[in-house]
């Protein structure tokens, strides 16, 4: 039981390349979640999904979109990258129980764009 | 104002000391409250998890929540040095909508 995994575990892009963060989870969990973690600043949400082929925005969705094809992958994608988006990207996973506070989290994804 | 505060620290203590780390809030309508902890360079990980007013014990830790107030708390009985990383707090509503916000996050040192 691997959990929460990401890929991959550091990347830097050039302004205006494009590339896909992957999270997978094989927990059976119905919820999952994208943050990003900025120094300082705490977890801010970026998008989430409450199963298969849902998905909504969280509070700084501008310049990511995902997709939730499978109950186990939700991938990110970053659509021409900017400095603004280096940060470390964290992909979560919840049971449908309690409101999903069990939140299980993989070891993130450091990106930099320069 | 922030939806969700906590004070970054750094918060030094000596080894065995109890442990107390606070978040406040300004929602009413938050009902989950939750406490990680971060080592450096890591995902968070899942400590504790309480639904509305109350407290709650796991081993060293237990969480309290006084939504009176406004305000939760973590403390850490008999803390050792592995305890040392961030603690980050986050609450959310009763909405359906598994939106969590989170605070900045604590940075504790216990000292050896």
């Amino acid at each position: 039981n691997a959990g929460v995994t990401q890929t991959p575990k550091f990347r830097i892009l050039k302004i205006g390349q494009s590339m896909t963060l992957q999270c997978t989870q094989d927990m059976n969990h119905n919820y999952m979640y994208w943050y990003r973690q900025d120094p300082g600043m705490g977890l801010k949400l970026i998008y989430y999904s409450v199963g298969a082929g849902i998905t909504d925005k969280g509070e700084v969705p501008n310049g990511y979109n995902v997709s939730r094809s499978t109950t186990e992958d939700f991938p990110l994608r970053l659509e021409l990258a900017a400095p603004s988006q280096t940060s470390v990207y964290f992909c979560a996973s919840s049971p449908p129980l309690a409101g999903g506070s069990e939140q299980y989290f993989g070891p993130g994804t450091r990106l930099t764009v320069t | 104002q922030k939806e969700v505060e906590q004070d970054p620290g750094p918060l030094s203590v000596p080894e065995g000391a109890i442990v107390s780390l606070n978040c406040t809030y300004s929602n009413s309508a938050f009902q989950y409250f939750m406490w990680y902890r971060q080592y450096s360079r890591k995902g968070p990980e899942l400590l504790m998890y309480t639904y509305s007013s109350g407290n709650k014990e796991d081993g060293r830790f237990t969480a309290q929540v006084d939504k009176s107030s406004k305000y939760i708390s973590l403390f850490i009985r008999d803390s050792q040095p592995s305890d040392s990383a961030t603690y980050l707090c986050a609450m959310s509503d009763n909405s359906g909508t598994y939106k969590y916000i989170f605070g900045t996050g604590t940075r504790l040192k216990v000292l050896a």
